[in-house]
Parts: C-alpha cells; structure tokens; sequence
C-alpha cells in the first residue's frame, strides 16, 4: 500500500508569515492532490498536479511536484485568518491521503 | 456547478444494525468511490466502483461492507451490522472516465459526508 506521510501535522501560524506543508509517498505515482478541508465539512480540490515539476498557484497557495523526490509541497504566502483549515494530500488512482496537516493562522 | 449528494448528513444507529449510506453522483461521472474518515483522523480509501462491478477495495472494505448501483443515479453503501469501531465520516465522490474532458479536472468531486455514530 502506498503511504503518504504530511509534515507537520499541526501548524499554527501569525497571519503574514510564510510557511511550506510536505507531503512525502512512498512508490512512484503519476498524480497528486491537495485538499482542503474545514471542521466538519466535506473536502474541497485545491490543486491537481499530473507532471514532474509542476507548479500550481491560486492567491496564497501554491503547489509543486517532484515525482523524483516523491515530494510535494503546498507553500502558503503571507497567511490569513481564512486559510485555517486541514489540508490534505492525497496520491495515485485511489486517492491516498496523507495524514493531513491542521492550519491554524492567528491574527 | 454538479455536485455529489449524499444522503442522510447524520446517521444514529445501534451496534448490529444495518445501514444503508446513499450517494448521488455527477450525472455523467462514470467512478465512484467511498472513503471514510474518523474523528480527527486521515481520509481512507474504502472502494472503487466503475461499470456495475467493484474495481479495487482495501482492507477496511471487509464482507460487512457492500456497494451497489441500484439504478442509474444513485450508489449506495451498505454496512451489513454496525460495530462501535464504523463511527465515522462516510464521503461519497465521483469521477470522469480518466483524461476526458478538461485536463484539470482530473480529480475528484467529494460529497458532503455522512457522519454516522454507531451506539
């Protein structure tokens, strides 16, 4: 089974720093996602990267791709009190998720 | 934009009962799968369904587990007696037939969950 391991787990940050969530897999895939997911809500697609060295930006988040290194990164720019939430990795066909990594930006 | 129904949103139910979770999917997605989350834990894969037969199942996909296509929108998940242990977040998702379509829409669309408590 392919593991998918996110780092770290807990995260809590002051709004407008910046900071970087891994998320490492253990066999070549060809696919990675990020999710992100609010208390008690369903999971919300954030990026699909499909190539190595792909590069994926939406406003304060963007996504990266090394299939080589099995690593993917979510890089989070001068953070806001919104971004709060889980985010979630997840690789290959079957979507395994990494453990996620709880966000908490404080004002 | 299409969405991923499921239904009910909360599920009580006693422990050696059965209960049946329902999704509707996109209407032209052609996969569908269930995950399960428990509290404060990580998504896990359960099943993939694709052309009225199962596709893959992990470990956690045991014979208390079923899934059926009993027509041509809805996809349901059956746990045949509840253990204390299912409590948990049942998410429905869909997908197109592989590289269809947008390019970028290569991934999933999640359904709102299902929380069910088993007591």
């Amino acid at each position: 089974e392919l593991k998918v391991e996110q780092n770290p787990l807990f995260l809590s940050m002051q709004e407008g720093k910046n900071y970087t969530i891994y998320c490492n897999y253990s066999t070549t895939s060809d696919r990675l996602y990020w999710y992100r997911q609010d208390p008690g809500k369903s999971l919300e697609s954030l990026f699909v990267l499909l190539s190595n060295g792909a590069v994926k930006q939406e406003g304060r988040l963007m996504a990266s791709l090394d299939t080589k290194a099995r690593l993917s990164t979510l890089h989070i720019t001068a953070a806001v009190h919104d971004l709060s939430a889980t985010y979630f990795c997840a690789v290959g066909v079957q979507f395994y998720f990494g453990t996620g990594t709880s966000l908490t930006v404080i004002p | 934009e299409p969405e991923v129904t499921q239904t009910p949103s909360h599920q009580v139910t006693q422990m050696g009962q059965e209960v049946i979770l329902r999704c509707v999917p996109i209407s032209n997605h052609l996969y569908f799968y269930w995950y399960r989350q428990i509290l404060g834990q990580k998504v896990e894969f359960l099943v993939s369904f694709y052309n009225n037969e199962i596709s893959e199942k992990s470990e956690i996909f045991d014979d208390q587990f079923s899934v059926e296509r009993p027509d041509g929108s809805n996809f349901t998940l059956k746990i045949r007696s509840t253990k204390l242990e299912d409590s948990a977040m049942y998410f429905c998702a869909s997908s197109e037939l592989e590289f269809a379509g947008d390019p970028s829409n290569y991934g999933y669309t999640f359904g709102s969950g299902t929380r069910l408590t088993v007591v």
